[in-house]
């Protein structure tokens, strides 16, 4: 089993370009996560997915939009990024929201926005 | 939010020796789990246990809900254990219900 596999796995920005992170899940999980990781820090919640068709805001939001495309896919993007959004970005699943189950990361997208 | 304190920050053994990482939090959670960043940074869910004890090979971890922390024990430590270990909670009730709060992680090195 993948898993959960995001693509791509590095990526160099201008400042002002945009892009999407693409996330994808095989584990019929109903709630799907994009974290952000910067030095030293652990992972902050970016937006979260509680099933599908529902898309709701994490603690940072501000900069990015979601998609939550069907159950398997997930997508997270920049319209317009900025250096401070240099970061290894982690996409995750769970099984549902409020099931207090374990959740499923991805190998992350190191992304650098000069 | 919640606040999620790690303890220590920083860990560096020799192989063979043990070690206990130590995860505060500031209200009551309903879930909590551990994970390991290994060098190459990919996340693995080490345990999920919003209470009591439950072991898995050399790691053991135990949570006391009622006291806010949790301890994570790794025993007769290898190099491959190196890596940053993070908890992670999430709040019981309020509006942040079902969101998970990270720690700051412990950075543990283990030295042949």
């Amino acid at each position: 089993n993948a898993g959960v596999t995001q693509t791509p796995k590095f990526q160099v920005l201008k400042t002002g370009q945009s892009m999407t992170l693409q996330c994808a899940q095989d584990m019929n999980h109903n709630s799907m996560y994009w974290y952000r990781q910067d030095p030293g820090m652990g992972l902050r919640l970016i937006y979260y997915s509680a099933s599908e068709g529902t898309t709701d805001k994490g603690e940072v939001p501000n900069g990015y939009n979601v998609s939550r495309l069907n159950k398997r896919e997930f997508s997270l993007r920049l319209e317009s990024a900025a250096p401070s959004q240099t970061s290894v970005y982690f996409c995750a699943s769970s099984e549902g929201y409020y099931s207090n189950q374990p959740q499923h990361f991805g190998d992350g997208t190191r992304l650098s926005i000069l | 939010g919640i606040q999620v304190e790690q303890s220590p920050p920083d860990l560096i053994l020799q192989e063979g020796a043990n070690s206990t990482l130590r995860c505060n939090f500031s209200d009551s959670v309903n879930n909590l789990q551990w994970f390991h960043q290994n060098p190459w940074g990919q996340l693995i869910n080490l345990f999920y246990i919003p209470s009591g004890t439950k072991q898995n090979g050399r790691l053991s971890a135990t949570t006391v809900a009622t006291e806010r922390y949790s301890l994570l024990y790794i025993s007769s430590s290898q190099t491959t254990d190196s890596g940053v270990y993070f908890c992670a909670v999430e709040r019981s009730r309020g509006s942040t219900l079902g969101r998970l709060y990270f720690g700051r992680g412990t950075q543990l090195t283990v030295w042949p």
